[in-house]
């Protein structure tokens, strides 16, 4: 089946500790995303990539870093710079950039004690 | 940078029955795509429906409906048939920047 993964679904880490959240598609995707989800709040972009080695800010990416090695994979770093980390972080993917509507996983909750 | 507004925070409807959901957005752009998502409490993301903002004839998508208003920059989506499964937060967004609304949660009453 295709679809688009994300690990852990729960999170937990110490303050000022960096923390890689791994997001992986097998639907032959230009486009990858991260987004976060706050309580209340919508999702607000962090990091976006339309293709392999290539990836622009969102609205909110102070304290984050990605990469984009494979066409598949969209790792996202919170770094000990982000002063709230704690959220709920959603990964989509599109055909390509985003005129074509966003295909997500099932996200992942990182808590920062 | 573009906005995209929801103005009910909260919405309730009869099962069986009928419920719009309002959003509006900002921007400067012609040529825009418009999607509404539904995040059930598994907070799965899932697209109910999308509009492309050159064609004028609303999208449909079984009992889920668009009301695409380009000069009001308004894009409603009408939930036909409530079923207790449509109960969830909807967001709608813009393609330009990938900006979603905060959303909107909709209990549906048995």
């Amino acid at each position: 089946d295709g679809g688009i993964t994300q690990s852990p679904k729960y999170l937990f880490r110490k303050e000022g500790q960096n923390v890689t959240l791994s997001c992986e598609q097998n639907l032959n995707h230009d486009a990858m995303y991260w987004y976060r989800q706050d309580p209340g709040q919508g999702l607000r972009l962090i990091y976006y990539s339309q293709i392999v080695n290539d990836f622009q800010k969102g609205d909110i990416a102070e304290g984050y870093s990605v990469s984009r090695e494979k066409k598949e994979s969209f790792p996202l770093t919170v770094t000990s710079a982000q002063k709230n980390p704690t959220a709920f972080y959603l990964c989509a993917s599109s055909l390509s950039g985003s005129f074509y509507e966003q295909y997500f996983g099932p996200g992942t909750r990182l808590t920062v004690t | 940078a573009q906005t995209v507004t929801q103005s009910q925070p909260e919405m309730s409807v009869q099962e069986a029955e009928t419920v719009t959901l309002s959003c509006t957005y900002d921007t400067s752009e012609s040529d825009y795509y418009l999607f509404w998502y539904k995040q059930p409490p598994s907070r799965q993301m899932i697209l109910v429906i999308r509009q492309e903002a050159y064609k004028q004839q609303n999208a449909t998508e079984n009992r889920f409906s668009v009301n695409f208003q380009k000069a009001a920059k308004s894009f409603s989506l009408k939930i036909s048939d409530s079923q207790l499964g449509d109960a969830a937060m909807y967001f709608c967004a813009y393609s330009g920047d990938m900006r979603f609304g905060a959303g909107t949660r909709l209990t549906v009453k048995p």
